[in-house]
């Protein structure tokens, strides 16, 4: 269920360390992100959203930034562990009354024990 | 914690052969939503689904797709006379709200031969 990665940036980052991974969104009119997280074998998972009027929100051990300046959203994670090895996608939706989300390439994060 | 379960979790089919990809979506979700990941690539929207209709779809669900929710638990994914450019996996989505996070499951993997 994973994206295979051939062209996926990769991220390794230290067990206990924290991680940044960043994504460029495409449509400057979007005015809602979401963080998913794809394990292998898996469908995204939901991790954190942003409304387009807020530029940071936390989850636990999560926090989103948002910059609609150079539309540029990062997601952070502390303490990073083993399980949270992953696939991470970004994606957008413009709203207007279109539902669907335009997802990001994805970043593929290792943690090293 | 509730789950979009998908059947099957794995689809070998003949070119030209009609699949029927299955979703059970979370029980309290309202809109509904198919996309696929071709492999090494993003994953792209298709279709959302709301009220019993098709509420928006993109360029790639074309003719050949068809979406229903027969019985108002199931919601299906039919693909007419499939290519092989349809191998991908297929995800399913749903939410409460239009505005509220997406929340897919592990999806099928489609197969054509």
């Amino acid at each position: 269920g994973e994206s295979v990665g051939l062209h996926l940036p990769t991220l390794s980052v230290q067990e206990g360390d924290n991680s940044i991974i960043n994504c460029a969104y495409s449509n400057s009119a979007s005015d809602y992100f979401i963080w998913y997280k794809q394990e292998s074998g898996k469908g995204p998972q939901f991790i954190i959203d942003i409304r387009s009027n807020m530029d940071k929100r936390q989850g636990q051990r999560v926090t989103v930034l948002l910059n609609k300046t150079v539309k540029h959203l990062s997601l952070q994670i502390a303490a990073t562990q083993p399980g949270d090895s992953a696939v991470y996608f970004c994606a957008e939706n413009i709203g207007s009354g279109t539902y669907k989300y335009i997802f990001g390439t994805g970043t593929r994060l290792k943690v090293l024990a | 914690e509730p789950e979009v379960t998908q059947t099957p979790s794995h689809q070998v089919t003949q070119m030209g052969q009609e699949v029927i990809l299955r979703c059970v979506p979370i029980s309290n979700h309202l809109y509904f939503y198919w996309y696929r990941q071709i492999l090494g690539q993003k994953v792209e929207f298709l279709v959302s689904f709301y009220n019993n209709e098709i509420s928006e779809k993109s360029e790639i669900f074309d003719d050949q797709f068809s979406v229903e929710r027969p019985d108002g638990s199931n919601f299906t994914l039919k693909i007419r006379s499939t290519k092989l450019e349809d191998s991908a996996m297929y995800f399913c989505a749903g939410s409460q709200e239009s505005n509220q996070p997406q929340h897919f499951g592990d999806g099928t993997r489609l197969s054509i031969l």
